[in-house]
């Protein structure tokens, strides 16, 4: 069975900043995997998606890599701004039963906090 | 295009009530999903459908059922509302098997007392 985990769960920062988010994943047959952020009380807002072929994805100050074999992808986040504070949340795709991906394992998610 | 919409917002329940969360897409996508997410969790899948007639269980479906009678409408019911049914639930959609960006609705937040 599929496991996600995100460290950590929390992160404070200053304005500024460069940071990492961490997710690991247990069981690398993976079809792709997605980064989310989530505004308290709202749904969630696709950032990146890496297929499982891909190394990298970027959009704008955003980057995440995915190294299948170890089971881990990172979200590097350049120059952090307090609009950048939201939780965020890691998810990888099972090779479903047509050979496509049809289901998301989530993690838990981290919670940052990025101070003026 | 409006994108993925649910209905209700919010909705506070008594301990036995149903009730049926609708969710609604105009992106002509064929695969749709309900998840559930409590405090401090991630999104836990309930039940996902591939396409219209078509409808499979997530991983926790227990006290819940739908159905998929069109493309664009995918309601969840809850038949016998539960405390353990608290929760905010989301339904999404997603472009195909292929790529599987998938587009979350705003949620519901319901509450079972």
């Amino acid at each position: 069975k599929q496991e996600v985990t995100q460290i950590p769960a929390a992160l404070s920062v200053p304005e500024g900043e460069n940071l990492v988010l961490n997710c690991s994943f247990t069981d690398s047959a993976i079809y792709n995997l997605q980064w989310f952020r989530q505004d308290p009380g709202k749904g969630l807002t696709s950032l990146l998606l890496i297929q499982s072929s891909q190394r990298e994805q970027t959009s704008g100050r955003l980057n995440a890599s995915l190294d299948k074999s170890s089971g881990r992808s990172t979200l590097y986040i350049a120059a952090s701004q307090p609009g950048d504070s939201a939780t965020y949340l890691c998810a990888v795709s099972s090779i479903g039963r047509t050979g496509g991906s049809e289901k998301l394992v989530f993690g838990k998610g981290t919670k940052l906090t990025v101070n003026p | 295009n409006a994108g993925v919409t649910q209905t209700p917002k919010f909705r506070i329940l008594k301990i036995g009530q149903s009730m049926t969360l609708q969710c609604a897409q105009d992106m002509n996508h064929n695969y749709m999903y309900w998840y559930r997410q409590d405090p401090g969790m991630g999104l836990k899948l309930i039940y996902y459908s591939v396409g219209a007639g078509i409808t499979d269980k997530g991983e926790v479906p227990n006290g819940y059922n739908v159905s998929r009678s069109t493309t664009e409408d995918f309601p969840l019911r809850l038949e016998l509302a539960a405390p353990s049914q608290t929760s905010v639930y989301f339904c999404a959609t997603t472009t195909s098997a292929a790529y599987n960006e998938q587009f979350f609705g705003p949620g519901t937040r319901l509450t079972v007392l």
